[in-house]
């Protein structure tokens, strides 16, 4: 059973503060899309990264796909309160499926 | 609507009845999953649909669960004999097309309670 591992669970932390949420696995993936989720809504694509050693950045955000394609991480700089919610990431396989982490649940306090 | 529409948006009933959930994906997307999210955790794969290949029902946990979709429209998630268990969020999403890199449109879930 292939496997996305999130890391850490759940992180709370105060305002102006930065932060890096992760996302793990063994196996390799063609692409990798982070998702925030709020309360009593549909999780929201943030961002998909396919090409290995990739950084993409929306505003505060900034995202990398490791070198091999097997992990990524979420920056977050000068966290605000409206970054509060679920984020999920989310491989596709070798066989073209969809494989979810169990998310990072993350409070920013003010 | 522009986005995934799921109803109803809550359903309590009692344990061993039946519930169907439905969902109105984004016009013109081939590609609609079923997930079920319990609280506070991530998404767990139930069913996918994509266009008129035969759906991939590797996540459903039991025999009396099931889907349907007509043609690119409308699904329906049909639980038997509900369990206590069985309570959670049911999300649904469409994508243009299937994976890699077709992101999904999620609809807001219908939150299921189980007496």
């Amino acid at each position: 059973t292939q496997l996305l591992e999130q890391s850490p669970q759940f992180l709370s932390i105060q305002e102006g503060e930065n932060l890096t949420v992760y996302c793990n696995s063994s196996s390799v993936f063609s692409s990798l899309q982070w998702y925030r989720q709020e309360p009593g809504e549909g999780p929201v694509l943030l961002v998909t990264v396919v090409t290995g050693g990739e950084v993409k950045k929306l505003k505060r955000l900034t995202f990398q796909f490791g070198d091999a394609r097997k992990d990524s991480s979420l920056h977050i700089t000068a966290a605000q309160t409206g970054d509060t919610g679920l984020y999920l990431c989310a491989g596709t396989d070798s066989n073209y499926q969809l494989i979810w982490g169990a998310g990072t649940k993350l409070i920013i306090k003010p | 609507g522009a986005g995934v529409s799921q109803s109803p948006s809550n359903k309590v009933t009692e344990k061993g009845k039946d519930v169907e959930l439905r969902c109105d994906p984004i016009s013109g997307h081939t590609a609609l999953y079923w997930y079920r999210q319990r609280l506070g955790q991530g998404l767990e794969f139930l069913i996918y649909f994509q266009g008129n290949s035969a759906p991939d029902k590797s996540g459903l946990p039991s025999d009396r669960f099931s889907a349907e979709r007509t043609g690119e429209s409308v699904s329906t998630l049909t639980i038997q004999r509900t369990q206590q268990e069985d309570s959670a969020v049911y999300l649904c999403a469409s994508s243009l097309v299937g994976p890699p890199n077709s992101p999904l449109h999620f609809g807001n879930g219908t939150r299921l309670t189980v007496t």
